[in-house]
This record gives C-alpha cells, sequence and structure tokens, in this order.
C-alpha cells in the first residue's frame, strides 16, 4: 500500500536558519509529489510539486525540494526562514495512471522563533 | 479566477441536527474532492467526484454521510444526524487531472 512519512511532527528553527523538512513515501509504482503549506484557520496553499523532469523543483516563498527516487523521498527545504513561514507543513503523493488521489502525511509545524 | 468557495465557514449545531455543507469548485475543473481534517486522523479523503460522478467513497465514515454533486459548479456534503465526532475542519478541493489540487478555505464544524 502506498503511504507517506513525514518523519517530524514539529521542526523549531531560528529566523534566517536553513531549515529541512522530510518526507518519504512508499509505492511500487510512478508519483507525484507534492507540498502543501496550510496557515493557521486557513485552507491548504500549493508550495510546489514534482510531476516528471528536474529532480529539483522550486516554488513559491523561496521554497524547493528534490526528488530522491532511490531514497524514495522528497525533502523540503528553504536557505533562511521568516517569522511569516510559521505553518504546518504536509507532504502528499499521488500515482501516474490514477485519478490524482492524493495520500498525505501526517504534517510538521514549522515554528520559525526571532 | 476565483478559487474555490466554501460555505459556511464555521457552522456550530447540536447532536443529531443535519448539517449541509457547500462547496463551488473552480470554473472548469472535472474533479472535486472532499477531506476531513482532525488532530487525530490528520486529513482524509472523504469522497471524490470526476464529471459530476461519484467515484471513489470508500472514505465516507459512515451512512451518517451523503454527498451529492448535481452539476459541475455546486457540491454539497450532508452529515445526519450529527454527532460530537464529527466535530472537524472539512475542506473541499478541486482540479482537472492530472493538474495540482486547489483547496477551499474549509468549514469548521462544532457538533456539540
Amino acid at each position: 500500500a502506498q503511504s507517506v512519512t513525514q518523519l517530524d511532527s514539529q521542526v523549531p528553527v531560528f529566523e534566517e536558519a536553513p531549515v529541512e523538512l522530510r518526507c518519504n513515501y512508499s509505492s511500487s509504482v510512478s508519483v507525484y509529489l507534492f507540498w502543501y503549506v496550510q496557515y493557521p484557520n486557513q485552507g491548504l496553499q500549493l508550495l510546489l510539486k514534482y510531476l516528471s523532469g528536474s529532480t529539483l523543483v522550486k516554488g513559491i516563498n523561496g521554497f524547493e525540494a528534490e526528488f530522491n527516487k532511490s531514497q524514495t523521498s522528497f525533502h523540503l527545504r528553504k536557505p533562511s526562514v521568516h517569522i511569516s513561514d510559521t505553518a504546518e507543513y504536509f507532504c502528499a503523493v499521488s500515482f501516474s495512471g490514477g485519478y490524482n488521489k492524493l495520500i498525505f502525511g501526517a504534517g510538521t509545524r514549522l515554528a520559525v522563533h526571532p | 479566477d476565483a478559487g474555490v468557495i466554501q460555505s459556511p465557514r464555521h457552522e456550530v449545531t447540536e447532536m443529531g441536527q443535519e448539517v449541509t455543507l457547500r462547496c463551488k469548485p473552480i470554473s472548469g475543473h472535472n474533479s472535486l474532492f472532499w477531506y476531513r481534517q482532525t488532530m487525530m486522523r490528520g486529513l482524509e479523503l472523504l469522497i471524490y467526484f470526476n464529471n459530476n460522478v461519484p467515484i471513489d467513497d470508500s472514505g465516507m465514515p459512515e451512512d451518517r454521510f451523503s454527498a451529492k454533486m448535481p452539476n459541475a459548479s455546486f457540491s454539497t456534503l450532508k452529515i445526519q444526524p450529527s454527532e460530537p465526532r464529527d466535530s472537524a475542519v472539512y475542506f473541499c478541493a478541486s482540479s482537472r487531472p492530472p493538474e495540482t489540487q486547489y483547496f477551499g478555505p474549509g468549514t469548521r464544524l462544532l457538533v456539540l
């Protein structure tokens, strides 16, 4: 069965420090990969996605992620975070050839401190 | 282009009452999804429609839950009768496969 694991439930970090949020998936078929962000009391907003092509994907707000097929990972990174990046981040996977049903990870709460 | 629209944004009701949540997908999107988000279970897919037809309702928790999509621009999720354990945030999302799903702002439901 397909699944998504976000290895850290919470990540505290100081402002202007780099951050990496980890995501691993399991699947026996080709996948599409997504990162969504959820600010307090709001819906989910797409940060970036990997469908095919270059394994390094750049998204909004200075975030990027790298698809690593051999390690079945899609970690999210930002070189310098801001207070405004404080939010919940969700990794999700869908399966090529399917109807783009998303399987979500449990989420990682990023807390940026001054 | 307007995003996914959900109403109401907040709903407080008493146990046993009927609750109806509404969603208007993005124009031109032919796939619609209903999700539920709770602290305990995270984000769960409840039901998926394609071209107004329910394709996958395996996530609907029980018979108290029902969803309809009478046309391409409107969907409802109904809970009857509601129970306190239904308290959650309910999201609607739409897409034009295989493209990205776009989420609405959610409906916060509290069942007392």
